[in-house]
């Protein structure tokens, strides 16, 4: 099993940005998909996760800014997120799992920054 | 402010024992399964125990976990200086809709 993220980078505030999460190993369509965040110093924050079924659920901090999505065809896991703020700026991990997260990938940087 | 309290830091000796506490509520710990996860500086965390008390695979029996009511707790044993790192406990919140951890407990082994 394995997670790889990309699409982490410097964005200015207001700004979008999209996360990949690239899978192998297992397919992402079955099974629950997470992102969770870790501002520098700081500890983790929950993002988001989408289940199997295609239900998802958010953090109230991100709620109506990013949308977590899959494509099944390319096994990969996305977190779009929109007018992004400098709060915002933390490593993202995705995860694997629903109850615990036994799979993580090594994270992407996002800085949000004028 | 996490929904789950944690100590900010813990310490000990080599060799000795330590328990990490974690606190929540009902609509937390009290009606979910709780994780720990441990995470070594500069690296993505770990899952050391799921379901309250079990080990996944390769994570050694030093390594514990117990939940009563609406807290739980890990315990470490025969510590070691590879054991110095961040521990976070998670669980799912049912009134957020929500995963949730705690603020994180750094361990120090002196």
């Amino acid at each position: 099993v394995q997670l790889v993220e990309s699409g982490g980078g410097l964005i200015q505030p207001g700004g979008s940005l999209r996360l990949s999460c690239a899978a192998s190993g297992f397919t992402v369509s079955n099974n629950y998909g997470n992102w969770v965040r870790q501002a520098p110093g700081k500890g983790l924050d929950w993002v988001s996760i989408i289940y199997s079924d295609g239900t998802t659920y958010y953090a109230d901090s991100v709620k109506g800014r990013f949308t977590i999505s899959r494509d099944n065809s390319k096994n990969t896991l996305y977190l779009q997120m929109n007018n992004l703020r400098a709060e915002d700026t933390a490593v993202y991990y995705c995860a694997r799992g629903g109850g615990s997260l036994g799979y993580w990938g090594q994270g992407t940087l996002v800085t949000v920054s004028s | 402010q996490s929904v789950l309290t944690q100590p900010p830091s813990v310490s000990a000796a080599p060799g000795q024992k330590v328990t990490i506490s974690c606190s929540g509520s009902s609509s937390n710990i009290g009606n979910n399964y709780v994780s720990w996860y441990q995470q070594l500086p500069g690296t993505a965390p770990k899952l050391l125990i799921y379901d309250n008390n079990e080990r996944p695979s390769g994570i050694p029996g030093r390594f514990s976990g117990s939940k009563s009511g609406t807290s739980a707790t890990l315990g470490i044993t025969g510590l070691q200086t590879g054991d110095e790192a961040d521990y976070y406990c998670g669980t799912w919140d049912s009134s957020l809709s929500a995963g949730v951890f705690g603020g994180g407990t750094k361990l120090t082994v002196l």
